[in-house]
């Protein structure tokens, strides 16, 4: 069965670095998010992505972050200069229309 | 707004009980949506049930649905320790770009 791929599943990176978090989508859905999910908190939307652009963006996505579609398939998630508060579980999903599948996730460790 | 606050926040229930979770949300939606996940891994996509739909079933999982009074609830039936997790729901509102707004979360925790 097709699933949401993530890569890698755990980094570590200094404050003020960039980071880039990898995600496939199921190669035949149109729409991709990414969520994130501090310890212990809920889920939150970051972003959705459709037709080869931001469809919408929550408040957290600021202008530390940005997405990409850069082939057919990877998705990726860049933060250019990691904060603290930016250590959380970074989850990707894609939908064929309705239902959302996600990735395993990638846990994004600020020191 | 919020959206997909459930209740309780944490159940503890014998193997071969019923579990029953809550979930309420403030706007309108088109879908609702309960998820499950484990123990810091990814989220499953259990069952979506639709705005115009009341009930809907898969497997041993019974979700309703009330739109008079926003609410939801997750009932697992016959329940087994593997089903231990955390248990979400999240609400879909297509004017809000089909994004899912999740919840607190309820805890299951199921003893053998």
């Amino acid at each position: 069965e097709p699933e949401v791929t993530q890569t890698p599943s755990h980094q570590v990176t200094q404050m003020g670095q960039e980071v880039i978090l990898r995600c496939v989508p199921i190669s035949n859905h149109l729409y991709f998010y990414w969520y994130r999910q501090i310890l212990g908190q809920k889920v939150e939307f970051l972003v959705s992505f459709y037709n080869n652009e931001i469809s919408e963006k929550s408040e957290i996505f600021d202008d530390q972050f940005s997405v990409e579609r850069p082939d057919g398939s990877n998705f990726t998630l860049k933060i250019r200069s990691t904060k603290l508060e930016d250590s959380a579980m970074y989850f990707c999903a894609s939908s064929p229309e309705y239902e959302q599948f996600f990735g395993p996730g990638t846990r994004l460790t600020v020191l | 707004s919020q959206q997909g606050e459930e209740d309780p926040q944490a159940l503890s229930i014998q193997e071969g009980e019923n579990a029953t979770m809550n979930c309420s949300y403030k706007t309108s939606i088109n879908n609702l949506q309960w998820y499950r996940q484990n123990s810091g891994r990814g989220l499953v996509h259990l069952i979506l049930i639709r705005s115009n739909e009341r009930e809907k079933h898969s497997g041993r999982l019974r979700v309703t649905l009330d739109t008079s009074k926003k609410s939801s609830s997750l009932l697992i039936t016959a329940s087994r320790a593997a089903d231990t997790a955390s248990y979400f729901c999240a609400a879909v509102s297509y004017n809000q770009g089909g994004k899912l707004i999740f919840g607190q979360g309820t805890e299951l925790s199921v003893k053998p």
